[in-house]
């Protein structure tokens, strides 16, 4: 089965300065990977996600980038603000696969004034 | 109500009671999840329906019993659990179209207490 590796699992970030979370996958037929922010006491929430037909997406401060080579992404998030504080989860998935997303371990941003 | 909701919110019981989880998606969703999340570990998967037929079961222990009685439902029944079952259970939900899968959007869990 696929497997996701996250790091840092912890970062601290001055505000305004730009953070970036790595995450690696073992099986090159995940072709979905998106990224879930989870706030103290609050559901994941998708933020941003690509598919393997693209190398790169943005979304104002937020970006993702992909490596299928390499098989790993990441997630940029610039200009930080202390409402980016939060825990971040990558995941996986691919077609095919039994409607399974695999998670990383989770990195704990935090972002300070 | 709209998304992903969960019932009850919060939930304390002893090892020898039974429980039921409920979760309930309003969004046309063809596969729903559950999901273990205790204090500094990753989402652990535990089931996936699609379609209403259970697809995976990630070697959890028989005390969680599934239950998905038609797409836009999904139980977990729960006996004779154990300390090390409390944590955070979040249900989720999302859609799988022409084998491409789409964000899966998530309840806000049920905070269980196993005393």
């Amino acid at each position: 089965g696929e497997n996701v590796e996250q790091h840092p699992s912890t970062l601290s970030v001055q505000e305004g300065d730009s953070a970036v979370i790595k995450c690696t996958y073992s099986d090159s037929a995940s072709n979905y990977f998106p990224w879930y922010k989870q706030e103290l006491g609050k559901r994941p929430q998708l933020i941003i996600d690509i598919r393997s037909n693209v190398g790169e997406k943005k979304d104002q401060r937020i970006a993702v980038t992909l490596n299928k080579t390499a098989k790993h992404f990441s997630l940029h998030i610039t200009e930080t603000q202390p409402e980016d504080s939060a825990v971040y989860f990558c995941a996986a998935s691919r077609r095919g696969g039994g409607n399974q997303f695999y998670f990383g371990t989770g990195t704990s941003l935090t972002v300070i004034p | 109500e709209t998304g992903v909701t969960q019932t009850p919110r919060h939930l304390v019981m002893g090892m020898t009671n039974k429980k039921s989880l409920k979760c309930e998606q309003h969004l046309g969703h063809n596969a729903m999840y559950w999901y273990k999340q205790s204090a500094k570990k990753p989402l652990e998967l535990m089931f996936v329906y699609n379609f209403k037929e259970q697809t995976e079961n990630n070697s959890v222990p028989s005390r969680f019993s599934p239950e998905c009685p038609n797409s836009s439902h999904l139980f977990l029944h729960l006996h004779t659990l154990q300390p090390e079952d409390s944590a955070l259970y979040l249900c989720a939900s999302s859609q799988e179209l022409a084998g491409s899968l789409y964000e899966q959007y998530f309840g806000p869990g049920t905070r269980l207490t196993v005393t």
